[in-house]
């Protein structure tokens, strides 16, 4: 499997513009999550779906961020304006959930993030 | 709110010494994790330990939990220079729909030289 992909690698942007995030899951995974990491704050959990369902978004810092799974196979996450303070590393994870899995169940599988930088 | 403790932050040490990175958390729960980030990589899942007493080892990483003291430990031995990174304790804080929602604790940023 080729793990937890995320697109863009790197974001540049300008205050104000919009920027959308992706990520693509581990196949038969259930559960995705978006972190964001930054020195300050470091890893903050802002939302996560099962199933396809947004299960909490209570990490989501403010109405410009908005995340959606239209299937199960791709996530984004939206920022939408950005300003300078959003600049982070931002983490898809995916898990399996529910009955069965074994030990492995529920360990979240990092993708490599994407670096935004809002100028 | 659940609150999750890493203790040093910082960890200078050299090859072949023993050390121990301390993972305090607020409120009870059934599994914690220990995650690797190497810098500007992604996190690698490391252990995940489910009950009381649990002990998990991996070549020379240890992991321990204790969930009355709500204390993991993570012991290093004999430490090599590959060893350096930063390591991550996280808590499960809210569980819903099958899916575990973490908090993380900042990360041990552990520097091992020759």
């Amino acid at each position: 499997d080729a793990g937890v992909i995320q697109s863009p690698r790197h974001e540049v942007t300008e205050m104000g513009q919009e920027v959308t995030l992706r990520c693509k899951p581990i196949s038969g995974h259930n559960s995705l999550f978006w972190y964001r990491q930054t020195m300050m704050r470091g890893l903050e959990l802002l939302i996560y779906f099962n199933n396809n369902v947004p299960i909490d978004d209570s990490g989501m810092p403010e109405d410009r961020f908005s995340a959606k799974m239209p299937n199960a196979s791709f996530s984004t996450l939206k920022i939408q304006p950005s300003e300078p303070r959003d600049s982070a590393v931002y983490f898809c994870a995916s898990s399996f959930g529910g009955l069965g899995g074994g030990i492995a169940k529920n360990i979240q599988y990092f993708g490599a993030g994407t670096r935004l930088s809002v100028l | 709110e659940l609150k999750v403790e890493q203790n040093p932050l910082f960890l200078s040490m050299q090859e072949g010494k023993n050390y121990t990175i301390y993972c305090n958390y607020s409120t009870t729960s059934d599994r914690l994790y220990w995650y690797r980030q190497d810098p500007g990589k992604s996190l690698e899942s490391l252990f995940v330990l489910l009950s009381n007493g649990a002990v998990k080892q991996e070549g020379r990483l240890m992991a321990s939990l204790d969930t009355k003291a709500r204390l993991s430990t993570l012991h290093i031995t004999a430490a090599v220079h590959d060893l350096s990174a930063t390591y991550f304790c996280a808590v499960v804080s809210t569980r819903r729909g099958g899916a575990d929602g973490l908090t993380f604790g900042k990360g041990t940023h552990l520097i091992i030289q020759p």
